[in-house]
């Protein structure tokens, strides 16, 4: 079946701080990769997304490769600011008629000013 | 432009008393449309996805039901509710792609 192995939270940074985020998955057949956040008291927004091996998916700051020989998919930002503190889901799916995700547990990150 | 609209936002419920969450989408026509639930401290389980009208698949076997009435409409019920059944529950779409689009969620308390 299908998995998502998110790094487990939660992370606490200082402003300014380099962010790494691991996330490994398997699947059958050839998945799509994203990146969800979940800022306090809301529901998920796409944050990246990358649909075939090599492809970078990049928003506000954040970057993740489709590492498709690693089958990794890892979430790296440069320099992260207290307004980054959230919960970051990876996520993958495969193409289908129902077009499921499924979704890693989640990793809390909290930056600090 | 397409919406979504989730309700209610809080809700405190009883033990053995009824539930009955709507998800409205608007601006689409025939989307996938999705339940997860995030228990506290955890990740996301689907509970329960629809095609179409009257097209409902269950991924965990629980005290929940799925219902959609109506081809924008998802409707999330229980007859009696158990404490385990709190946690967020998050209503989601999409119509083509991958392009999920989450409302903002009922956070459910069952006491």
């Amino acid at each position: 079946g299908n998995s998502v192995t998110q790094m487990e939270g939660p992370v606490t940074l200082s402003e300014e701080a380099f962010l790494t985020i691991n996330c490994t998955y398997t699947a059958t057949g050839y998945p799509s990769l994203f990146w969800y956040v979940q800022y306090p008291g809301e529901g998920l927004q796409l944050l990246l997304k990358a649909t075939k091996a090599d492809d970078k998916g990049s928003n506000k700051g954040f970057e993740a490769t489709y590492r498709k020989e690693t089958t990794s998919f890892h979430l790296e930002k440069g320099s992260v600011q207290v307004s980054d503190s959230a919960v970051y889901f990876c996520a993958l799916g495969i193409s289908g008629s129902a077009r499921q995700l499924t979704f890693g547990s989640g990793t809390q990150l909290t930056v600090l000013p | 432009s397409q919406t979504i609209h989730q309700w209610p936002a809080t809700l405190v419920q009883p033990v053995g008393s009824p539930l009955s969450l709507e998800c409205t989408v608007e601006g689409t026509s025939n989307p996938n449309l999705y339940w997860y639930r995030q228990a506290a401290g955890r990740g996301l389980q689907l509970l329960f996805y629809s095609v179409g009208i009257g097209q409902i698949s269950s991924e965990v076997p629980q005290n929940l039901s799925a219902s959609r009435p109506q081809d924008r409409q998802f409707i999330l019920s229980s007859k009696k509710l158990l404490l385990s059944d709190s946690g967020f529950y998050l209503c989601a779409w999409t119509d083509v792609g991958y392009g999920y689009t989450f409302g903002s969620g009922t956070r459910l308390t069952v006491v």
